[in-house]
């Protein structure tokens, strides 16, 4: 596609329940970020993925987080027993290494 | 551990006019440094890429500056216009495969 795409764009859910969110990034971008935006918060890391490296899960916040990249292209982020405070914009990136790096729009995730 | 400040955190100037925001980073060892610009409720858009051997980019009304010594940029827009009215990031990279670390931004308002 033209652009990193990002689904859902919006997702509402009861805590304690599971979500994923999916990432296409730029076709051919090696590299692939998953960040959290909090409200009035900066960028936080969370993992990324660059080629067939093992991914750097340093920013992942807890054991209930964790991603997937499948056949080094579509992304998942899967968020287990979902909490109040896992609400926050989730955003995604690509890049073809060691260039720039291009955002998808963002998936809003609200915990209730 | 790297860490970004971008100051100040919020600036409103009247319409035509020159401005600069500013981006300190703590580890002078980048790879390179990238502003972005993020619109409410949106992802960020990649505005300029500096290189660390490089010292500015541009791109239209825009310019980035980088001195890598002194841990700074700026980036600097010429004859504001209310559709400038956005959030700035700035972020760098360590290497060329490692995750960008963003600053928290300064939220720009352009008054016509």
């Amino acid at each position: 596609g033209a652009g990193v795409s990002q689904s859902p764009s919006n997702k509402v859910t009861e805590k304690g329940k599971d979500v994923e969110l999916r990432c296409d990034p730029i076709s051919g971008h090696t590299a692939l970020y998953w960040y959290r935006q909090s409200l009035g918060q900066g960028l936080e890391f969370l993992i990324y993925f660059q080629g067939n490296s093992a991914p750097d899960k340093s920013g992942l916040p807890s054991d209930r987080f964790s991603a997937e990249r499948t056949g080094g292209s579509v992304s998942t982020l899967t968020i287990q027993r979902t909490q109040q405070e896992d609400s926050a914009v989730y955003l995604c990136a690509s890049s073809l290494v060691p260039v720039e790096a291009f955002f998808g729009q963002g998936t809003r995730l609200t915990v209730v | 551990k790297q860490e970004v400040t971008q100051i100040p955190a919020a600036l409103s100037v009247p319409e035509g006019e020159n401005l600069v925001l500013n981006c300190s980073f703590t580890d002078s060892a980048i790879y390179n440094l990238q502003w972005f610009r993020q619109d409410p409720g949106k992802g960020l858009t990649s505005l300029l890429l500096i290189q660390s051997s490089q010292r500015e980019q541009t791109s239209g009304r825009l310019n980035a500056s980088l001195d890598k010594s002194s841990g700074r940029s700026t980036l600097y827009i010429a004859a504001s216009q209310p559709g400038d009215s956005a959030t700035y990031l700035c972020a760098v990279a360590r290497s060329g495969n490692t995750p960008l670390v963003f600053g928290k931004g300064t939220r720009l308002s352009v008054i016509a």
